[in-house]
């Protein structure tokens, strides 16, 4: 069964600096897709990066940045620089190819300091 | 501005009331979701469909009755609802290609639903 774990529920980075959220996914489908949602606190759900798992490069979008390591199953967000604005909950989550079932990890909540 | 757009926004109602949530996506997308966020609970996936059809039912109470009656529009239709049932409902849409798996899904702002 499909399975995304998120270790941290909280974490605290100052602004500026670089912040790595962790993830770290089960499946047996050789097949499958990898993301990351941010939800500030007024609800909305925002899609940030994705990640195949036959990709050979790891993704980046802007400051975000996945470090995918497939034999370890992880797929951790690396938020650089980070902003004020970055303080929100971020989802780690998975879909098999084939499948329109999407797994949601429990999220870590993210503060940025000034 | 997402391109999902969810209505209510918040919604107070009685265990014995009856209401409709709203979806609507303006993205052309062929597959959408209902999921609950209970807090401190990870997203629950509660329905998904696809090209009208429903793919996806996880076990969800029979209080909660889906409706899509085209790719663009989504109901959740509410009756007799219990107090645990209190949570932000949102809706996602996403295109699906042959079963890629590479498409992310948008989500809408959700309905804060709160049953008294």
């Amino acid at each position: 069964a499909q399975k995304i774990t998120q270790t941290q529920p909280g974490m605290f980075v100052q602004e500026k600096e670089a912040v790595t959220l962790d993830c770290t996914y089960d499946t047996s489908d050789p097949s499958y897709g990898l993301f990351w949602y941010k939800q500030p606190s007024s609800g909305e759900m925002i899609f940030l990066i994705y990640q195949g798992s036959y990709d050979q490069q790891n993704a980046t979008e802007g400051r975000y940045s996945l470090n995918f390591q497939k034999a370890r199953k992880s797929a951790n967000l690396v938020i650089s620089a980070s902003q004020l604005g970055d303080s929100a909950m971020y989802f780690c989550a998975m879909r098999e190819t084939g499948g329109f079932k999407t797994i949601f990890g429990a999220g870590t909540r993210l503060f940025v300091k000034a | 501005e997402t391109g999902v757009t969810q209505t209510p926004r918040h919604l107070v109602m009685g265990m014995t009331n009856k209401k409709s949530l709203k979806c609507e996506q303006h993205l052309g997308h062929n597959a959408m979701y209902w999921y609950k966020q209970s807090a401190k609970k990870p997203l629950e996936l509660m329905f998904v469909y696809n090209f009208k059809e429903q793919t996806e039912n996880n076990s969800v109470p029979s209080r909660f009755s889906p409706e899509c009656p085209n790719s663009s529009h989504l109901f959740l239709h509410l009756h007799t609802l219990q107090p645990e049932d209190s949570a932000l409902y949102l809706c996602a849409s996403s295109q699906v290609y042959g079963g890629d798996s590479n498409q992310p899904q948008h989500f809408g702002d959700g309905t804060r639903l709160s049953i008294l």
